[in-house]
This record gives structure tokens, sequence and C-alpha cells, in this order.
């Protein structure tokens, strides 16, 4: 079946412009969560939705990312007047409902370079 | 704190030789352990986990991995390395947080497989 997709997949951007990546989860996945990857690093949290609702955005580095999933199933990331210190690999994972302990399935992730 | 770490950066292996990929963890309460694969250009892919019960879990691809209480280790391992399993290596802790469950993961560990 399907996995989870994220678009663009390759994002350059001018220093102080806008971004948007989008992540399409799995259909039904109730649980979506957002991960930065910088590189020769693991991936970090940053924020978690279930359904619409975001119940956990404490991993986002500054009040220039912004994350929302209005219908409960696509989500979008933002990032506002993006620095040279966003350039990273931006994941998408899912996860369906009902498990005790969550696997989270991974999209292919947005490299987003910032000049 | 929830916290993971692996030792290496890189590990080589000869084809067909055993391999092992080491990673330890900090948790508070019973861990919960994952293991993710990341090929280029592609998502994490999920190997296997550790809840509760047998020490050794076994995963996709061949591989399985040996959880130790009293070590605090959840080292990767596979009898017969194939070229085709030279990627990146992640391992990953539950960081339970209000009724979900983020990962926490390590730096990665790049396995390289030598014909």
């Amino acid at each position: 079946g399907a996995g989870v997709s994220q678009s663009p997949r390759y994002k350059v951007a001018k220093r102080g412009q806008d971004v948007a990546l989008r992540c399409d989860p799995i259909s039904g996945h109730v649980s979506l969560f957002w991960y930065q990857q910088a590189l020769g690093q693991g991936p970090e949290f940053l924020t978690y939705f279930q359904n619409e609702a975001q119940l956990d955005k404490s991993g986002l580095p500054s009040d220039r990312f912004f994350a929302e999933r209005p219908e409960g199933s696509v989500s979008t990331l933002k990032i506002q007047r993006t620095q040279q210190e966003d350039s990273a690999v931006y994941l998408c994972a899912s996860s369906p409902p009902g498990l005790a302990v969550e696997t989270q399935y991974f999209g292919p992730g947005t490299r987003l370079l910032v000049l | 704190a929830q916290s993971v770490a692996q030792p290496e950066d890189q590990v080589n292996v000869a084809e067909g030789n055993p391999l092992t990929v080491k990673c330890t963890y900090s948790v508070s309460g019973n861990p919960y352990l994952f293991w993710y694969v990341q090929y280029p250009n592609r998502g994490l892919q999920f190997l296997l986990k550790y809840i509760t019960g047998d020490n050794l879990v076994k995963g996709s691809y061949g591989f399985e991995a040996e959880f130790n209480k009293s070590q605090t280790s959840f080292h990767l391992k596979k009898p017969s390395a194939l070229v085709s399993d030279s990627a990146l290596y992640f391992c990953a802790v539950r960081a339970p947080s209000g009724g979900y469950n983020k990962l926490i993961f390590g730096a990665g560990t790049r396995l390289a497989v030598h014909p």
C-alpha cells in the first residue's frame, strides 16, 4: 500500500524566504510526527499531532516554525524567514491507532537548503 | 531523561561475516527500543523493536537485536552481512509523554559491507 509521502523532496530557499513542507500520512493513521535531521545526526522530534490536534510542539526550535493538520490527515510544516541553520532534512512519520507502542512509518523526507 | 548512544560512527564488515552495530540507552522505567535503517534518499525504515519478553528480537532482512538490561544495551546483529546491508542505522528509544510516544534517536552508525 501507499506509504508516507512528502513534498517537495528538495527545496532551496534564500535566507529570509518562507517555506512550506507537506506530509501525506498513511490513510487512517491518527498520529503524525515531524522530525528534523541535521547532516550527520539522528532525527530530532519537532512536533506531534493526534488527528487535527497538535498535542506537543516542544521540539520546534523557534517561533518561526509552525505546523498544522487542519483536517486530521495532510500536515504542513511552515518555516518563516528561513535561516541557514534551518538547512536539514525534515521527516514526517505516521502511526496507526490502537498500538500501545507505536511503530512509526517514515516518509522520504524533504531536504531543505537555505542559502 | 531518555537518551541513546551509538558509540561507533562507522562499522566496516566483509560480506558474509557477522555484523554488530552497538547501541546503549538510558531510560527511566521500562525501555522500549527500536532500530531503523536509512538508505540514501529514502526514509527511515523500521527494522525491529523490543517492548517486553524474549531478549532476542528478530526483525526484517535477517536482522536481530539483543536486549541486555544489565548492560543497558540493544545491539543490532546479523549472522552474515550482505553488501546491500550498507546503510545508516539508527537506534531509538521511546520517550513517553502525555499518552503518546515520541522517539529519541541516536546519532546513527554507518555500516559499510565490503565484497
